[in-house]
C-alpha cells in the first residue's frame, strides 16, 4: 500500500559521477521533500518541493539539484558525487496538514 | 532559528519496563507541533505520536504518550510496558506553521528493549 516509493533501493558509485535518485508518490500531495539521514545527525533537509517546478534549498543544499516537472515525481541529483555524500537518503511528502510526513523506504548511497 | 536536542543517544531497558525519551526544542514561536518518529531497523520512518503546542493536554496513542512542557520547552516521550518490538531509532521533530511544513529534527536516541 505504499503512497511513496524510492528508487534505487541501494547504489554504490564512484567518485565525480552524476546520480539521480527518485521519488515517486501516488498520494497526489503537493509538498515533496528530500532529507539525509547521517550518524549524530539525525535527518536534514537538502531540497522541497512545494509543487510541480516549485522547489526551495534546504539547510545542506550544496552538490545538489532537485527537480519536479510532474506531481508524483519529486528527483534528486549528485552533479558530481563525492564521498562527503555517502548517506541514507530519505524522501516524505505531506498533504500540507500539520500531521506530518510519509516517508519512502529510502536509498543507500555509498560513494567510493 | 529553531533547534531540537535528544541528549540521550542511547538507552537500553528490559522488557515491560517504562522507559521515557527526552527531547528540548529552541523556538519564540507561540504556535507550533511535536513529532516522535521510530525507525526500527527497517530503516522505515514510522510517526508515532503528535503533539499541538496550543493544546495543554498531552497526547496519547496506546503505550506511547508524551510530557509536553511548553515553557520548559520540552516534549519527552513515555513508553509504557516496553515490547522487543519498540527496538528502534527515536526522533523528535518540530515543525513551525507556515514553513512549508519543514520539520526540524533531533540527533535521534537509539533505545534497545532487552528481553
Amino acid at each position: 500500500d505504499a503512497g511513496i516509493t524510492q528508487s534505487p533501493r541501494h547504489k554504490v558509485t564512484e567518485t565525480g559521477t552524476p546520480v539521480t535518485l527518485r521519488c515517486h508518490q501516488t498520494e497526489n500531495h503537493r509538498y515533496m521533500y528530500w532529507y539525509r539521514q547521517d550518524p549524530g545527525h539525525g535527518l536534514r533537509l537538502i531540497h522541497y518541493s512545494y509543487g510541480v517546478k516549485d522547489t526551495d534549498k534546504g539547510e545542506v543544499s550544496d552538490g545538489y539539484s532537485v527537480s519536479r516537472s510532474k506531481t508524483e515525481d519529486f528527483l534528486l541529483t549528485l552533479e558530481s558525487a563525492t564521498s562527503s555524500q555517502t548517506s541514507v537518503y530519505f524522501c516524505a511528502i505531506s498533504d500540507g496538514t500539520n500531521y506530518g510526513y510519509t516517508f519512502g523506504s529510502g536509498t543507500r548511497l555509498t560513494v567510493v | 532559528a529553531q533547534t531540537v536536542t535528544q541528549s540521550q543517544p542511547e538507552m537500553s531497558v528490559q522488557e515491560a519496563e517504562t522507559v521515557t525519551l527526552s527531547c528540548t526544542y529552541d523556538t519564540s514561536e507561540n504556535n507550533y507541533y511535536l513529532f516522535w518518529y521510530k525507525q526500527p531497523p527497517s530503516r522505515q520512518m514510522i510517526l508515532v505520536i503528535r503533539q499541538e503546542a496550543y493544546k495543554q493536554q498531552n497526547a496519547t496513542e496506546n503505550r506511547f504518550s508524551v510530557n509536553f512542557q511548553k515553557a520548559a520547552k520540552s516534549f519527552s516521550l513515555k513508553i509504557s510496558d516496553s515490547q522487543l518490538g519498540d527496538t528502534a531509532m527515536y526522533f523528535c521533530a518540530f515543525m513551525k506553521p507556515g514553513s512549508n511544513y519543514q520539520l526540524i529534527w533531533g540527533a535521534g536516541t537509539k533505545l534497545i528493549i532487552k528481553p
